[in-house]
């Protein structure tokens, strides 16, 4: 069964402190996709990263990075150098599938409410 | 491009009545998902359609439908409400190419069960 753990339910940092964020995920497919959103107050989810599980790379956007790791079978997020407007909480989520699968059924994790104190 | 918008914004309603929610994708996208967010269950997956057609479902009753426009624009019922539906509703938005997309997501429907 496909499922995502967001481990940490609440992190409070201090303006410019880096914060890592952790993702562990369990399907059974060797085709999967991963994604991270954000949630600020307002509601709406923000994309933030898409990646599939053939691509281990590491990605690096601006204060942004992941850390894509299939042995452990996590994607943790980190925020270099925190802003108070990165306080919001944010998901991670899985989809499997290959070629000609269904779009919708993103797993989400119960998400890491982050704030940023100035 | 303008974005997933979803219409109203906020809506208050009591048991039994139904609610209509609906859904206009970025210009382009073909797949619209619809989602349930509520504190104890998190994001909850109900379903998706493509092409005008339901292409999956999660695991909600049959009170909950839904419904997709030759246009891509999709709508979501919801019939004899309860007090439990109260909860945002979030819609997404893909291109539908085959392969899991992005979804891009709307500001959602708060839906207030009195």
């Amino acid at each position: 069964a496909q499922k995502v753990t967001q481990a940490q339910t609440e992190i409070s940092v201090v303006e410019k402190e880096d914060v890592t964020l952790d993702c562990v995920y369990e399907t059974r497919d060797t085709t999967y996709y991963l994604f991270w959103y954000k949630q600020p107050p307002s509601g709406e989810l923000v994309f933030l990263i898409r990646r599939n599980s053939f691509d281990e790379q590491n990605e690096i956007s601006g204060r942004y990075s992941w850390n894509f790791q299939k042995s452990t079978s996590s994607f943790n997020f980190t925020i270099t150098a925190s802003q108070v407007v990165d306080s919001a909480v944010y998901f991670c989520a899985l989809s499997e599938g290959g070629y000609g699968g269904s779009q919708g059924n993103l797993i989400f994790g119960k998400g890491t409410k982050l704030s940023v104190k100035p | 491009k303008a974005g997933v918008t979803q219409t109203p914004r906020y809506l208050i309603k009591t048991r039994g009545q139904q609610v209509t929610l609906s859904c206009s994708p970025i210009s382009g996208h073909r797949s619209v998902s619809w989602y349930q967010q509520t504190p104890g269950q998190g994001l909850q997956f109900l379903f998706e359609y493509f092409s005008e057609t339901q292409r999956n479902k999660g695991n909600f009753p049959g009170r909950f439908s839904g419904r997709q426009f030759s246009n891509s624009r999709s709508e979501m019922n919801v019939s004899t409400l309860e007090l439990g539906d109260s909860a945002l509703y979030l819609c997404a938005s893909s291109i539908g190419s085959g392969t899991p997309d992005t979804q891009y997501f709307g500001p959602g429907t708060r839906l207030t069960v009195l």
